[in-house]
């Protein structure tokens, strides 16, 4: 079935670091690829997605490429705040046809922790 | 326009009883997903629905769950006979019927 990997955590950085969290996907069907935020006590918030292969989503100073040929879908911030501090999780649909609607397949989530 | 919106925020049920668990959609949106986020876990999905249809029910469980998504009014996860393995807090989204989806707060349920 489908899966998506995302690298453990809690990632704790100083403020103003570059942050990187990978993630990886399965590689079936055609999926669109997503980053959710989620604050302490919320719900999820939509950060950004990519429907196919090379498109770049970005929001809020976030950028994640969609590689089809790595699987992946990597989460970058070239200046972190405080208030990034979050869970993050990556996932993917069923991708059985683009853009259209289906469950999500989330990764774990990974703990961003940004001091001063 | 309203987000998604969920209630209780927070169900407090002692083990043997019910518990139901309310999603209003976004205006407009007729596409309702249920998922389960057990304590520093991932999201897990369980049922999605369309207006008085189920469509994908793969991540339910087979006893105790049922999820409805009625012609008028909101969406209800149904738990008969909570366990203490059900305390969890479960998430409604929606959409307009594309990959995008929209998530409310939540409820947090404690099975005492």
């Amino acid at each position: 079935g489908n899966s998506v990997t995302q690298m453990e955590g809690p990632v704790t950085l100083s403020e103003e670091a570059f942050l990187t969290i990978n993630c990886t996907y399965t590689a079936t069907g055609y999926p669109s690829l997503f980053w959710y935020v989620q604050y302490p006590g919320e719900g999820l918030q939509l950060l950004l997605k990519a429907t196919k292969a090379d498109d770049k989503g970005s929001n809020k100073g976030f950028e994640a490429t969609y590689r089809k040929e790595t699987t992946s879908f990597h989460l970058e911030k070239g200046s972190v705040q405080v208030s990034d501090s979050a869970v993050y999780f990556c996932a993917r649909n069923s991708g059985n046809r683009p853009g259209t609607a289906s469950k999500l397949t989330f990764g774990t989530g990974t703990r961003l922790q940004v001091t001063l | 326009n309203a987000g998604v919106m969920q209630n209780p925020r927070h169900l407090v049920r002692r083990r043997g009883q019910e518990a139901r668990l309310r999603c209003s959609p976004m205006k407009g949106h007729s596409h309702v997903y249920w998922y389960r986020q057990l304590p520093e876990e991932g999201l897990k999905f369980m049922v999605y629905l369309q207006k008085e249809n189920i469509i994908d029910e793969s991540g339910m469980p087979k006893e105790r769950f049922s999820a409805e998504f009625p012609k008028e009014g909101p969406s209800i996860l149904r738990i008969q006979q909570v366990v203490r393995g059900d305390s969890a807090a479960y998430f409604c989204a929606s959409s307009l019927g594309v990959d995008e989806q929209f998530f409310g707060p939540g409820t947090r349920l404690t099975v005492l």
